[in-house]
């Protein structure tokens, strides 16, 4: 264990659900990170959060809403999803976003349909 | 924003060959180069980085190299092996405050 634990690992939603991804990690970071992994494309950065606060948000839909109660939690609140949204979101965190060293957690396979 | 490309996307070696990766990328600022490697259904992990400041690294098998003036970056693998294969990205990012800027991966197979 590598001390980033995501919640669930694989999750299949409807187009009209709600549903909720989860992210901790134990490791005293105070940056956690979201990113998109898509097939043949590079992993896009979805939002930071520095000292639970939203540093960037890199232009991602509405129908994604993160956030961050405090420093080792972190949560990505999914609504009225499309079938292109199907990846796997990855979180990861490092001590700051001052600082790097990247730790990842094992991601949450997602299939809308 | 900053643009990393990564070549090639799959790449396929016998075992005991070695293997080399590229990167470019393209904000000039970009000071801090990690590469991940990602086995199958895995997390991507850090294998290696280097900073600006020093042109190559080296750990046991693995080495990375940079060139800032034609802001490329590479991956080398000497003497690999089967359990070397794995999707490895690259990365760039500035110094504080920005998060990273992955490429879009290179498959690696190593053959017995």
């Amino acid at each position: 264990e590598t001390g980033v634990t995501q919640t669930p690992r694989h999750l299949v939603m409807g187009m009209t659900n709600k549903k909720s991804l989860k992210c901790e990690q134990h490791l005293g970071h105070n940056a956690m990170y979201w990113y998109k992994q898509s097939a043949k494309k590079p992993l896009e950065l979805m939002f930071v959060y520095n000292f639970k606060e939203q540093t960037e948000n890199n232009s991602v839909p509405s129908r994604f809403s993160p956030e961050c109660p405090n420093s080792s939690h972190l949560f990505l609140h999914l609504h009225t999803l499309q079938p292109e949204d199907s990846a796997l979101y990855l979180c990861a965190s490092s001590p700051s976003t001052e600082s790097y060293g990247y730790t990842f957690g094992s991601g949450t396979r997602l299939t809308v349909v | 924003g900053e643009n990393v490309e990564q070549h090639p996307s799959t790449l396929s070696v016998q075992e005991g060959d070695s293997a080399v990766i590229k990167c470019t990328y393209s904000d000039s600022a970009s000071n801090y180069f990690p590469w991940y490697k990602q086995e199958l259904g895995k997390r991507p992990q850090l294998i290696i980085d280097i900073r600006s400041n020093v042109g190559e690294k080296k750990d046991q098998r693995i080495a990375v190299t940079l060139n800032k003036t034609a802001k490329h970056f590479s991956l080398h693998i000497t003497e690999t092996q089967p359990e070397d294969s794995a999707v490895y990205f690259c990365a760039a990012s500035r110094n504080s405050g920005y998060a990273l800027n992955f490429g879009k991966g290179t498959s690696l197979l190593v053959t017995p």
